[in-house]
C-alpha cells in the first residue's frame, strides 16, 4: 500500500500569514498517460466531516476560497493557505487515489492561530 | 444537493455484528463509486472499503478483509457495510463517501456524510 506522510503534525500561524503543509507519498502519484497527480486535500473542522478542498493535486473544488492552493508532483505535494483566516482552523488531510484502492490518507495536520 | 445519511451505528460487544446503511439523494447513485472511511477517536482518516457504481468491484483495507462486506442497492439509492467479528480497534466514526467517478479506481472523496458512530466494547 502507498504510505502518505504529512508534515508538520501541527502548526500555529498568525492571522493573515501563510500556512504551508507538506505531504509525501511512498511512490509516485503521477499517472503518465494523462499527466495527472492522484492527490487530494481535505479540510476537517471540529465536529464536522471532512470537506474536499483540492483534487488532482492543484484543482480547487468549487466554492473553495482562492487563498487555498495545492502544488507538487510525483511524490511531494504542498497545501498552502496564503493568508490564514480564523475560519481556516482545522485539520487538513491529504489522500492518494492512484489506481485501485486502498486510497490511503496522511495522518493529518492541525492548523491553529498563533 | 448531494446528501448522504448514514445509520446503523451503535454499541456492540467484541465479536458482534452491525450493519451500516447510507441513503443518498441528489445524484444518480449508480453513476458513482462509493466508499466507507472511518476515524477513530482523536485519530486520522482511514479508508476502509470501496465499491464501484455497478457493484461488481469491491475492495477492503487489510484489517477488515474477511470481516466486513460492502454492498449497494442501486434501486434504493443505498450503500451498506456488513460488519462481523467486530474488534475494539474498529471503534470509530464511519463516514459514507461519494466518489468522483463510476470506478473505484482513481476516485477521490467528493462528498461526505455526517457519519455514524460504532463503539466496540465489553
Amino acid at each position: 500500500d502507498i504510505v502518505m506522510t504529512q508534515s508538520p503534525d501541527s502548526l500555529a500561524v498568525s492571522l493573515g500569514e501563510r500556512a504551508t503543509i507538506n505531504c509525501k507519498s511512498s511512490q509516485s502519484l503521477l499517472y503518465n498517460s494523462n499527466n495527472k497527480n492522484y492527490l487530494a486535500w481535505y479540510q476537517q473542522k471540529p465536529g464536522q466531516p471532512p470537506k474536499l478542498l483540492i483534487y488532482w493535486a492543484s484543482t480547487r473544488e468549487s466554492g473553495v476560497p482562492d487563498r487555498f492552493s495545492g502544488s507538487g508532483s510525483g511524490t511531494d505535494f504542498t497545501l498552502t493557505i496564503s493568508s490564514l483566516q480564523a475560519e481556516d482552523v482545522a485539520v487538513y488531510h491529504c489522500q492518494q487515489y492512484y489506481g485501485s484502492p486502498p486510497h490511503t490518507f496522511g495522518q493529518g495536520t492541525k492548523v491553529e492561530i498563533k | 444537493e448531494v446528501q448522504l445519511l448514514e445509520s446503523g451505528g451503535g454499541l456492540v460487544q467484541p465479536g458482534g455484528s452491525l450493519r451500516l446503511s447510507c441513503v443518498v439523494s441528489g445524484f444518480t447513485f449508480s453513476n458513482y463509486a462509493m466508499s466507507w472511511v472511518r476515524q477513530a477517536p482523536g485519530k486520522g482518516l482511514e479508508w476502509v472499503s470501496g465499491i464501484s457504481g455497478s457493484g461488481d468491484y469491491t475492495e477492503y483495507t487489510d484489517s477488515v478483509k474477511g470481516r466486513f462486506t460492502i454492498s449497494r442497492d442501486n434501486s434504493k439509492n443505498t450503500l451498506f457495510m456488513q460488519m462481523n467479528g467486530l474488534r475494539v480497534e474498529d471503534t470509530a466514526q464511519y463516514y459514507c463517501v461519494k466518489g468522483s467517478t463510476v470506478t473505484a479506481a482513481g476516485t477521490f472523496c467528493h462528498h461526505w456524510g455526517q457519519g455514524t458512530v460504532v463503539t466496540v466494547s465489553s
